[in-house]
């Protein structure tokens, strides 16, 4: 059975780094053509594509937050993570990080984090 | 970027009654080994998404077969043979092709 759980800090304020850890079972981020992924979600908004990262350690940024994107793993710990630096209010929102293996067919529950002064 | 545009943006349905909502991409989703990462997801209230539908029409893990996809190049679409109450929720179409979008969003109500 497929599980994600994300988690992170809850608040933090603008220009501080967010991180967030994906924590898996019931696959191996070492097999082959399967990835993990982040997806945020502001509130009451729709979904965005945040990055990807591949069993191979192929990294995939969103091109208009690569700069500020970070993608990791921890293939032992079954494990990844994602940082976001220099973050403000348009941060705040929903991030779900989801299993890939041809689409993103198993999803967290997600995480809200909030940015706020 | 590939935008997907769907439409309509709310679809009010009564139970039983099918509906079909669009997916159009900017861009050829279709890449050069022939494959077409076109995918359709439900996302419940207070929930996460679920996938319905990837490869434009092959039927997700568990998902009942009132759901269907169909399409090819840049238009796509998702019917619903007969909603029921648990269908009720946003639809995202999403394409993987290139770097991955999503649709913003089709909600379905209850008339």
């Amino acid at each position: 059975q497929v599980t994600l759980k994300e988690s992170g800090p809850g608040i933090l304020q603008p220009s501080q780094t967010l991180s967030l850890t994906c924590s898996f079972s019931g696959f191996l981020l070492s097999a082959s053509s399967v990835g993990v992924g982040w997806i945020r979600q502001p509130s009451g908004k729709g979904l965005e594509w945040l990055a990807t990262i591949e069993w191979g350690d192929v990294k995939h940024y969103n091109p208009f937050l690569k700069s500020r994107l970070t993608i990791s793993k921890d293939t032992s710990n079954n494990q990844v993570f994602l940082k976001i630096t220099n973050v403000d209010t348009a941060d705040t929102g929903i991030y779900y990080c989801a299993h890939n293996y041809g689409g993103f067919d198993y999803w967290g529950q997600g995480v809200m984090v909030t940015v706020s002064s | 970027d590939v935008v997907l545009t769907q439409t309509p943006p709310t679809s009010s349905a009564t139970i039983g009654q099918s509906v079909s909502i669009s997916c159009r991409s900017s861009q050829s989703l279709l890449d050069s080994a022939g494959n077409t990462y076109l995918y359709w997801y439900l996302q419940r209230p207070s929930q996460s998404p679920q996938l319905l539908i990837y490869l434009v029409s092959k039927l997700g893990s568990g998902v009942p077969n009132r759901f269907s996809g169909s399409g090819s190049g840049t238009d796509f679409t998702l019917k619903i043979s007969g909603v029921e109450a648990e269908d009720l929720g946003v639809y995202y179409c999403v394409q993987g092709t290139h770097d991955p979008t999503f649709g913003a969003g089709t909600k379905l109500e209850l008339k």
